[in-house]
């Protein structure tokens, strides 16, 4: 089975604050997403990176960066932590060439409430 | 634009009932529509996959979806309802801008009452 993991389940963090999330995924995958998901909107692609250190972004990439140092690990930075970035942060991982017909795995989340 | 659409914020059934989640989406060229479903407290899970062939498409736990390229539409559907299958149930596309990226429609929350 894919396995995704993320580094927290639950953060706490406070404004001003430099916030990293952590994914790993354990099934080789070259791509690697960061989503957030809030009620209403679903989720929205933040960044994501097809190969090792390569990163573009998503639809909402404003307050975030990312880093992907190891294909298996791909990591989250809030530089400035603010409190519209609370919410739940999902990492998937897929792979490269399922191409259109890419299915996605998904981590836990990680719920960041920033105060 | 391209997007897909969840047109219920929840739907309510009671066991044993038939269910259906709506989804229509919004693609130029040929789709290639998913849904994925989150139980409480955990990540979100692939369902099934509409790619090309069958308009009818089986996935996991008894789902199934229904492909209608004149209505634009891709909703999931199970024969008889299961208070299991109370979950948050997400439709997506795939688009290409560039580059593959999956849209995720709003969400539909699923309620199945004993």
């Amino acid at each position: 089975d894919v396995k995704v993991t993320q580094s927290s389940r639950y953060l706490v963090k406070r404004t001003g604050e430099k916030v990293f999330l952590e994914c790993v995924q354990d099934m080789d995958h070259e791509n690697m997403f960061w989503y957030r998901q809030d009620p209403g909107l679903g989720l929205r692609l933040i960044y994501f990176s097809y190969d090792v250190k390569m990163k573009e972004k998503g639809d909402i990439p404003e307050g975030y960066s990312v880093s992907r140092e190891k294909k298996e690990r791909f990591s989250l930075i809030l530089e400035s932590a603010s409190t519209n970035q609370t919410s739940m942060y999902l990492c998937a991982s897929s792979h490269r060439l399922a191409g259109q017909q890419e299915t996605q795995y998904f981590g836990p989340g990680t719920r960041l409430l920033v105060l | 634009a391209q997007s897909v659409a969840q047109p219920e914020d929840q739907v309510n059934v009671a066991e044993g009932n038939p269910l259906t989640v709506k989804c229509t989406y919004s693609v130029s060229g040929n789709p290639y529509l998913f849904w994925y479903v989150q139980y409480p407290n955990r990540g979100l899970q692939f369902l099934l996959k509409y790619i090309t062939g069958d308009n009818l498409v089986k996935g996991s736990y008894g789902f199934e979806a229904e492909f209608n390229k004149s209505q634009t539409s891709f909703h999931l559907k199970k024969p008889s309802a299961l208070v299991s299958d109370s979950a948050l149930y997400f439709c997506a596309v795939r688009r290409y801008t560039g580059g593959f990226k999956t849209i995720f429609g709003a969400g539909t929350r699923l309620f199945v009452k004993a």
